[in-house]
């Protein structure tokens, strides 16, 4: 089954650049599914970043705006999440996860998920 | 942006009793409608997809059903085990997924 791992800085300062990367083990990042970033803020709910397929086609969350970016590396079978001009409101457990989804039913949901990343902005 | 508003936002419970736990859409979604369940410091974990289908590996006590809007996961019995936090998420709009507020599932 697909295992899925985040890494990056655990500390970001205020109007930095967030930058984490998420390896997939145990699957090919050109399957079907869409590679996505989840983030849940201390004590709050979750929040869908963004996805992006193989083909490099990405969907982002219309309120993060043009600060997101996400993007797939085929030859090291990752995909990495950018997140500019952050503030304390961006500090949070970022998660990677794959979304699985049938063209033919038009089904999709989070079938794995990695075990999540604290990323504080502070100075 | 698809709002999707979950019900109670918390509840007390005991083990064996029966949970009922709503989550309602703000515009039609068909059945394209997820359950998650998350325990503290820990990944979310799929429970039930399309509104119905449960997942590989989770306990029969867990169903999910839909009306409309208005979406339903149920606990039949809780176990110790299903003390946590319970999201739904929309999968209607693709480019656009968002999740219910969560509804957290306390001891008595």
């Amino acid at each position: 089954q697909v295992q899925l791992q985040e890494s990056g800085p655990g500390l970001v300062k205020p109007s930095g650049t967030l930058s984490l990367t998420c390896a997939v083990s145990g699957g090919s990042i050109s399957s079907t599914n869409w590679w996505s970033w989840v983030r849940q803020s201390p004590g709050k709910g979750l929040e869908w970043i963004g996805d992006i397929f193989h083909s490099g086609t990405p969907n982002y969350n219309p309120s993060l705006g043009s600060r997101v970016t996400i993007s797939v590396d085929k030859s090291k079978n990752q995909f990495s999440l950018q997140l500019t001009s952050v503030t304390a409101a961006d500090t949070a457990v970022y998660y990677c996860a794959s979304l699985e989804y049938s063209s033919t039913s038009g089904l999709s949901y989070f079938a794995y998920w990695g075990q999540g990343t604290l990323v504080t902005v502070s100075s | 942006d698809i709002q999707m508003t979950q019900s109670p936002s918390s509840l007390s419970t005991s083990i064996g009793d029966r949970v009922t736990i709503t989550c309602r859409a703000s515009q039609h979604i068909s059945d394209y409608l997820n359950w998650y369940q998350q325990k503290p410091g820990k990944a979310p974990r799929l429970l039930i997809y399309a509104a119905s289908r449960l997942q590989s590996g989770v306990p029969s006590r867990f169903s999910g059903s839909r009306s409309g809007t208005d979406f339903t996961l149920t606990i039949s019995s809780l176990q110790p085990e299903d003390f946590a936090t319970y999201y739904c998420q929309q999968s209607y709009n693709t480019r656009g997924l968002t999740f219910g507020g969560g509804t957290k599932v306390e001891v008595k």
